[in-house]
C-alpha cells in the first residue's frame, strides 16, 4: 500500500520569502511519480510539478522545485518569492507501479502568505 | 494542457432526490477519468475510476448502485447520486488522464453537493 505524509497542517510565510512544504512517502513499487497540487479556496486543483522516482535531477517549474530524497522518501515542494496568490492548501500526491494512473494524495498544507 | 469541464459547479437539492454530475474533457480523449471526493478539510479520496465503454472500477467501501458511473464518449464521464442524503453532501471533483509527459491528472472545477 501507498501512504503521503504531509505532516504541516498550516504555514505561514512572508511575502516574497521562500517556503518549503514537506512530503514523505512509503511504497514498495520501484517505480512511482509524485505530483504537488494546489487547491485554491475556489476548489480547483491545479498540477504544480511532477518528480518521476528514476529522474535523476530535481524538478523544477517556475517558482516551483521539488526537492526529492530519494533515500529519505520525501519529495518537499519549494516555491521560492512567495505572492499573495500563493495562499491555498497543497497537496502531495503519488501515482505507483508501472502502468497504474491513480493517486494517492496527503492530507495538504494550507499556506497563507502575509503581506 | 488538458481542459476539463465538470457541471453544476454547486447544487443543492432535496433528500432523496438524484443528481448527475458530468465531466468534460474538453480537447483531449479521455479513455480513463477518476472520480473524488472531498469532505471539508480534508484530502481527495479516490471513489472510482471511469473506463471508456467499460465498468467503472470502485474503490472499495464506495457503493456502486448509489453512485453510478457511465463513461460513453472517449469526453464524457457522469456520476450519478442516487437517492441522495445529506451524508452525501460533499465536494465531488473528476480529473482526466491526458497523454502528456508524466501523466499528470487534469482536474474540473468540482461540484459542490449540499442534501437538504
Amino acid at each position: 500500500a501507498q501512504k503521503i505524509t504531509q505532516t504541516q497542517p498550516g504555514m505561514f510565510v512572508q511575502e516574497k520569502e521562500a517556503v518549503t512544504l514537506d512530503c514523505t512517502y512509503d511504497t514498495s513499487d520501484p517505480s512511482y511519480g509524485l505530483f504537488w497540487y494546489k487547491q485554491p479556496s475556489s476548489g480547483e486543483m491545479i498540477f504544480l510539478i511532477y518528480q518521476g522516482s528514476y529522474d535523476q535531477q530535481n524538478a523544477t517549474e517556475g517558482r516551483y522545485s521539488l526537492n526529492f530524497q530519494k533515500a529519505r522518501k520525501s519529495a518537499n515542494l519549494v516555491i521560492s518569492a512567495s505572492q499573495l496568490g500563493d495562499s491555498a492548501m497543497y497537496f502531495c500526491a503519488m501515482r505507483g507501479g508501472a502502468g497504474s494512473y491513480q493517486l494517492t494524495f496527503g492530507k495538504g498544507t494550507k499556506l497563507s502568505v502575509i503581506p | 494542457g488538458a481542459v476539463v469541464s465538470q457541471h453544476p459547479s454547486r447544487v443543492i437539492c432535496k433528500s432523496g432526490t438524484s443528481v448527475k454530475i458530468e465531466c468534460r474533457s474538453l480537447d483531449f480523449q479521455a479513455t480513463t477519468m477518476f472520480w473524488y471526493r472531498q469532505f471539508p478539510k480534508q484530502s481527495l479520496m479516490l471513489m472510482a475510476t471511469s473506463n471508456e465503454g467499460s465498468k467503472a472500477t470502485y474503490e472499495q467501501g464506495v457503493e456502486k448502485d448509489k453512485f453510478l458511473i457511465n463513461h460513453a464518449s472517449l469526453t464524457l464521464s457522469t456520476l450519478t447520486v442516487t437517492s441522495a442524503h445529506p451524508e452525501d453532501s460533499s465536494f465531488y471533483i473528476c480529473s482526466v488522464l491526458t497523454g502528456t509527459k508524466n501523466q499528470p491528472q487534469h482536474f474540473g472545477d468540482g461540484t459542490r453537493l449540499s442534501i437538504l
